[in-house]
């Protein structure tokens, strides 16, 4: 059962326009959530995290939105550029002393100039 | 040397073949992992270390078996393996604690079984 789950596997948006990558979660465990983005021939970056007491967290042009009710999240990239384009993975960690962290299967995000 | 490095980036090894992938991190973490990615499947987590000791083994087959020999190095070594094997292993380091889950991950070896 995958416990981390995005239902886009891609998405094309202009540059300079707002991307929005979608991210649901199962396990109410999970007390932080994190993106990262992952270019070909590299290994996942960390990209932005988000506690689960709070419902957004904003560094520069990039935001994550957490609905806990909804058991989802949303990163939003405004303005969209093309070193942008990449795979963003969703991941939770449930941090009770050691870590595990469960990760998504990824959204490729394709930034068109 | 900084970061997480992961050697050799490419491997291509036959079914009956032992081979080892290595780790190292330089980040002064005190938490290891391995994770594999395969095609269109979410990054599963593998192993886990912490302080050295393993603290999280998530059901892998015993043709894969780790070694963390110090904080800074991790192996996973590899024998009899499958072609359903084949993926991208993924080695990562963290704190141990205060943590956010925050993961730092070396580039990755790509292993071909045939």
């Amino acid at each position: 059962d995958q416990q981390v789950k995005q239902n886009s596997p891609s998405l094309s948006v202009q540059e300079g326009r707002i991307s929005i990558l979608n991210c649901d979660y199962t396990n109410s465990m999970f007390d932080y959530f994190l993106w990262y983005k992952k270019y070909p021939a590299e290994g996942p970056t960390f990209l932005i995290s988000i506690s689960s007491i709070k419902d957004k967290n904003e560094d520069g042009r990039f935001t994550v939105f957490l609905n806990k009710s909804a058991k989802h999240l949303s990163l939003h990239i405004v303005p969209s550029q093309p070193g942008d384009s990449a795979v963003y993975f969703c991941a939770a960690s449930d941090s009770g002393g050691y870590q595990k962290v469960t990760f998504g299967t990824g959204t490729k995000l394709q930034v068109i100039p | 040397e900084t970061g997480v490095t992961q050697t050799p980036r490419h491997l291509v090894m036959g079914m009956t073949n032992k081979k080892s992938l290595k780790c190292e991190q330089h980040l002064g973490h005190n938490a290891m992992y391995w994770y594999k990615q395969s095609a269109k499947k979410p990054l599963e987590l593998m192993f886990v270390y912490n302080f050295k000791e393993q603290t999280e083994n998530n059901s892998v087959p015993s043709r894969f078996s780790p070694e963390c020999p110090n904080s800074s190095h991790l192996f996973l070594h590899l024998h009899t393996l499958q072609p359903e094997d084949s993926a991208l292993y993924l080695c990562a380091s963290s704190q141990v604690w205060p943590s956010n889950g925050e993961l730092f991950f070396g580039e990755g070896s790509r292993l071909t079984v045939l």
